[in-house]
């Protein structure tokens, strides 16, 4: 069964330094979606992608994340500097692009502690 | 902008029991609306989904009905099972120029005990 893949599962950094997160959607999925999940809440969507163009990042700090999808596959997610308040799991998500309603699948995330 | 609600957790109940979980929204339009659950360790799964108003979504012996008129997706199962402990959150969809992005609620811990 086609799984969306994020590396690293875990990842440790001080603050001040850069951290990248990787996502490759499943085969054929238009859309891919970052969230930020902090422990003890709901997922919040940081980016949207459309293919290669973002179609939201409202919610991304953009003074200091980053967000790119160069050919309209696989997709990084970057933090620099990491700040103590960034600690949290970051999920990808992705879904056909005609199913605007329809089911997001999500990768297992990558747990990001910021010392 | 939109918001969902959940029922405040954790849940703790013995095996065989009724499980319902508060779910409430606000949105401006017509919503889809799902159940997301998380095991320990894994990504969210979808568990279920409603697209309209009076729908019923269910899988794994759990089922949700979409109630506009109470803006509620109420989670519900009649006999609980160790294997259902985890964390389930409800969550919402809508058009416009949202372009499909889920909003979701806190979610809700569940634990099935023996």
């Amino acid at each position: 069964e086609a799984e969306v893949a994020q590396s690293p599962r875990y990842k440790i950094t001080e603050k001040s330094q850069a951290v990248a997160f990787w996502c490759d959607p499943i085969s054929g999925h238009a859309t891919l979606y970052w969230y930020r999940q902090i422990l003890g809440q709901g997922p919040e969507l940081l980016v949207q992608f459309q293919d290669e163009s973002v179609v939201d990042d409202s919610q991304l700090p953009k003074d200091r994340f980053s967000a790119e999808r160069l050919k309209g596959v696989d997709s990084t997610l970057k933090i620099q500097p990491a700040e103590l308040g960034d600690s949290a799991m970051y999920l990808c998500a992705s879904s056909f692009k005609e199913r605007v309603y329809g089911e997001q699948f999500f990768g297992p995330g990558t747990r990001l502690t910021v010392l | 902008g939109d918001s969902v609600t959940q029922m405040e957790g954790p849940v703790t109940l013995s095996e065989e029991a009724f499980l319902t979980i508060n779910c409430t929204y606000t949105a401006t339009g017509y919503p889809s609306l799902f159940w997301y659950v998380q095991y320990p360790g894994e990504g969210l799964q979808l568990l279920l989904k409603a697209t309209k108003a009076d729908d019923k979504g269910s899988n794994k012996g759990f089922e949700a009905t979409y109630r506009k008129e109470t803006t509620s997706f109420h989670l519900e199962k009649g006999s609980v099972q160790v294997s259902d402990s985890a964390v389930y959150f409800c969550a919402l969809s809508t058009g416009g120029t949202s372009y499909g992005k889920l909003t979701f609620g806190q979610g809700t811990i569940l634990t099935v005990h023996p």
